[in-house]
């Protein structure tokens, strides 16, 4: 069974830009969530995304945004790059009724 | 709101000896328990998962943890570490709730050395 991939692996941009991460479940899981890993920050919940809807969103500027595609697929767009956006990103999903995540390999965003 | 505690940020050990990572939580209702490993450069891997029932959980390569729910902790073990186990240590609550979101503790790194 394939886990979860993103794409790209890294990511570079300079202040100001937009990045798109992207994300694609596991096979049968209809739940994708968001996680920010910065230096010295921990794992801070972004978004969580069920069947195309947003469920729940963390505590960031409404300029993290993103979206779940029909084929349970997501996308994290992040508009107006900050230096301190610069971070790992990581993707998890989830199955039905199932409480566990399974994580990505996650996206390295650098911004300079 | 759920909160995780990982009580200490480093755990030195030496190669077949026998570890514990300490993990406390603070929540108001029911939750969902788990630790994840993350090797560098890499994504969370899921060691085991307390949901319901015994509160002894196995998981894999050798871990295990007790859920306790009187002193709000989950504890992971293992009773002897190879190299191989070094690696950063993620405990994590996900409450009972609709709310979908795992609150993660901020990770202790643990040095097996030879």
């Amino acid at each position: 069974e394939a886990g979860v991939t993103q794409s790209p692996t890294h990511l570079i941009k300079t202040r100001g830009q937009q990045a798109t991460l992207r994300c694609s479940p596991i096979s049968g899981h209809t739940s994708v969530y968001w996680y920010q890993q910065a230096l010295g920050l921990g794992l801070q919940f972004l978004l969580w995304y069920d069947e195309g809807e947003e469920r729940n969103r963390g505590n960031f500027p409404p300029r993290f945004s993103g979206r779940q595609f029909p084929n349970y697929s997501s996308e994290l767009n992040v508009n107006a790059l900050e230096l301190e956006d610069s971070a790992l990103y990581l993707c998890a999903s989830g199955g039905q009724g199932r409480y566990e995540q399974y994580f990505g390999p996650g996206t390295r965003l650098t911004v300079t | 709101a759920q909160s995780v505690t990982q009580l200490d940020s480093q755990v030195p050990v030496f190669e077949e000896a026998p570890v514990e990572l300490r993990c406390n939580y603070s929540s108001s209702v029911s939750v969902y328990l788990f630790w994840y490993v993350q090797y560098p450069n890499q994504g969370l891997q899921l060691l085991l998962k307390y949901l319901s029932g015994s509160t002894l959980v196995k998981g894999i390569n050798g871990f295990e943890a007790e859920f306790n729910k009187s002193q709000t902790s989950f504890h992971l073990r293992k009773p002897s570490v190879h190299i191989s186990d070094t690696a950063e240590y993620f405990c994590a609550v996900r409450e009972n709730t609709n709310a979908g979101k795992s609150t993660f503790g901020d990770g202790t790194t643990l040095t097996v050395k030879p």
